[in-house]
């Protein structure tokens, strides 16, 4: 089945530490983004790619970092430089603009601090 | 600054009832408003809204969108205890500078 796999499931952070969380999709999608989900507040965009070896900064890039070396691929580092990690964070994949296309999302890391 | 805003924040029903979910957006640039239906992690697409006026339908879901009023609302009929999640709405012009909403939480008791 096509879909899009975000790993791990749940992440713990210890102070001072990157950490890498894992999208992969398998729809030949061109897009591919990043979300942050905090509770009573909307999903929050951290970094976008349109195309593969290009991505471009959300609203709250600062203490993030990813990468877009293959189409399949779009790899997401919380770095220690950001404060509040935890959160739940959302993958999500699309058609590529110009065309609006509804985005297909991965089932979600949630990252906590030890 | 754009934002969307959605109404209310949680929603407890009961089986066989019928609820109307909100959304209020205020954007720079719009094209389309999206909604989303996110039952324990991945949200999952249901409608998307470009025309003011034109109801969209799928099975007991419809929504439409108002855009004098800058809103738009989701209907759900006969809900069922499957129905319970979070509705989540955005809209903007791409996918890149969409703005979504805190979201409604539905929840359905039999």
């Amino acid at each position: 089945d096509g879909g899009i796999t975000q790993s791990p499931k749940y992440l713990f952070r210890k102070e001072g530490q990157n950490v890498t969380l894992s999208c992969e999709q398998n729809l030949n999608h061109d897009a591919m983004y990043w979300y942050r989900q905090d509770p009573g507040q909307g999903l929050r965009l951290i970094y976008y790619s349109q195309i593969v070896n290009d991505f471009q900064k959300g609203d709250i890039a600062e203490g993030y970092s990813v990468s877009r070396e293959k189409k399949e691929s779009f790899p997401l580092t919380v770095t220690s430089a950001q404060k509040n990690p935890t959160a739940f964070y959302l993958c999500a994949s699309s058609i590529g603009d110009p065309d609006n296309q509804p985005q297909h999302f991965g089932d979600g890391t949630r990252l906590s601090i030890l | 600054e754009d934002k969307v805003v959605q109404s209310p924040l949680s929603l407890v029903v009961h089986e066989g009832d019928t609820v109307t979910l909100n959304c209020s957006y205020e954007v720079t640039n719009f094209r389309s408003l999206l909604w989303y239906k996110q039952e324990k992690k991945a949200p999952t697409f249901l409608f998307m809204l470009t025309s003011s006026g034109i109801e969209k339908k799928s099975g007991r879901l419809s929504s439409i969108l108002d855009k004098k009023e800058l809103s738009s609302i989701l209907n759900i009929t006969a809900t069922q205890t499957g129905d319970s999640a979070i509705y989540l709405c955005a809209g903007g012009e791409h996918n890149n500078d969409m703005r979504f909403g805190a979201g409604t939480r539905l929840t359905v008791k039999p």
